[in-house]
């Protein structure tokens, strides 16, 4: 695995429905980082997890993180089909440090 | 909410010419990065600036780029003398210190 790889690659589901969406990492990490693109646009911070937290929320995203298996997810419950977008995570080994983007994970919600 | 702008927004030039891609950092922002991302690829980090050097960079960052922060405000990414692989989108970050990097909307390059 590389560094912030995302599982799966792509995933369509019907709008309502809940996503989920899976990365994993291999080195030590201070933060984790989750980021929405919509196709040919720029990079929309969702929501920051330190490497001492657990789970944080944000409206209607949860995001967990375990350090001991180097993994996170984040999960979107009542999707919409605004929610149609590209989902990465990134990882920065320090605050300010350069982030470790995974390959991503292609959502669709269907209307 | 201030915003990184990037311009322009695409840009189209021939193999072997020198381009520069321009980002308006957040006005506090001290630490200023270029990512780019290759069609259908993961993003990928080419280099942090701050106080005025180059913190760090990746292995992309060869010596065809180089960035600067010509008049204080502005912070640019040179490419020197471009290939056909350095067609990507181009994206500018800054950061404060503290809250969560701040992207652009980036600068789609494409090299013919």
């Amino acid at each position: 695995s590389q560094q912030g790889e995302e599982d799966p690659q792509a995933l369509s589901i019907q709008e309502g429905e809940n996503a989920t969406m899976n990365c994993s990492y291999k080195t030590s990490i201070n933060n984790l980082q989750w980021y929405r693109q919509n196709s040919g646009r720029g990079l929309v911070h969702l929501i920051l997890i330190r490497s001492n937290e657990r789970e944080k929320h944000s409206g209607r995203l949860r995001v967990t993180l375990d350090t001991s298996k180097k993994s996170s997810s984040l999960l979107i419950t009542a999707s919409r089909a605004a929610d149609t977008a590209s989902y990465f995570c990134a990882t920065g080994e320090t605050s300010g440090s350069r982030l470790t983007f995974g390959e991503g994970t292609q959502l669709t919600v269907n209307p | 909410e201030p915003e990184v702008t990037q311009t322009p927004s695409h840009q189209v030039t021939q193999m072997g010419q020198e381009v520069i891609l321009r980002c308006v950092p957040i006005s506090n922002h001290l630490y200023f990065y270029w990512y780019r991302q290759i069609l259908g690829q993961k993003v990928e980090f080419l280099v942090s600036f701050y106080n005025n050097e180059i913190s760090e960079k990746s292995e992309i960052f060869d010596d065809q780029f180089s960035v600067e922060r010509p008049d204080g405000s502005n912070f640019t990414l040179k490419i020197r003398s471009t290939k056909l692989e350095d067609s990507a989108m181009y994206f500018c970050a800054t950061f404060d210190g503290g809250s969560p990097l701040h992207f652009g909307n980036g600068t789609r390059l494409t090299v013919t």
